[in-house]
């Protein structure tokens, strides 16, 4: 199972809402991403998890919050966001957090903010 | 700073035509892989390259990690139009995060 899965696939919420993004994954890969990418631009880094503890926090806003309950799954909890955070949000993991560590891809959740 | 840059950053070609995407950096990597990726999906992972000189090929398309690990290059014979998406090169250096290039929107028209 080389699969990585994401719901929702699509996401429209107001800027008072409350929302959650999941990703789930079951290869037994210990590090798992968040990327944002917004249309004809590659993936930017949002968060890293390594071993279920946040490693890398990519200078993002309060209102996207991630939480990693398990090694198989990761959130990101929506709060209070902006138009201009709609975007693709992608979720990925690789085997272990080093360097060269292939990555792979869900499929994404379209996340539209009105 | 961009730190991989991948060129062109579009190309339109008829089906059957060959092109290559160049990805260059001044870095060096300890790997480079190169994903595709389709409207609306997730990119998925097409070959990871980690010797520098490697070459591997993948049925129509083959991949080269240059001898000093800063560039690569994918070369596609044949395109068909399910070749169409963005093709994104991504270099591994240092704790488990991954530099993109820009990406190369690949158009294969019938």
């Amino acid at each position: 199972d080389t699969e990585v899965t994401q719901t929702p696939k699509h996401l429209v919420m107001g800027m008072t809402n409350k929302k959650s993004l999941k990703c789930e994954q079951h290869m037994g890969h210990r590090a798992m991403y968040w990327y944002k990418q917004k249309a004809k631009k590659p993936p930017e880094l949002m968060f890293v998890y390594s071993y279920e503890k946040l490693s890398i926090n990519e200078s993002v806003p309060s209102r996207f919050s991630p939480e990693c309950p398990n090694s198989s799954l990761l959130n990101l909890h929506l709060h209070a966001l902006q138009p201009e955070d709609s975007a693709l949000y992608l979720c990925a993991s690789s085997q272990h957090p080093t360097s060269g560590n292939e990555q792979f891809f869900g499929p994404g959740t379209r996340l539209t903010v009105l | 700073t961009q730190l991989l840059e991948q060129s062109p950053q579009f190309l339109s070609i008829q089906e059957g035509e060959n092109l290559t995407v160049y990805c260059n950096s001044s870095s060096v990597f300890s790997s480079l892989q190169w994903y595709r990726q389709e409207p609306g999906e997730g990119p998925v992972l097409l070959v990871t390259v980690v010797t520098g000189g490697e070459v591997k090929k993948l049925k129509r398309l083959t991949f080269q990690f240059g001898d000093a690990r800063k560039d690569s290059s994918l070369h596609i014979t044949a395109a068909q139009t399910g070749d169409t998406g963005l093709y994104l090169c991504a270099g591994a250096k240092g704790y488990s995060t991954l530099t993109f290039g820009k990406g190369t929107m690949l158009l294969v028209s019938p």
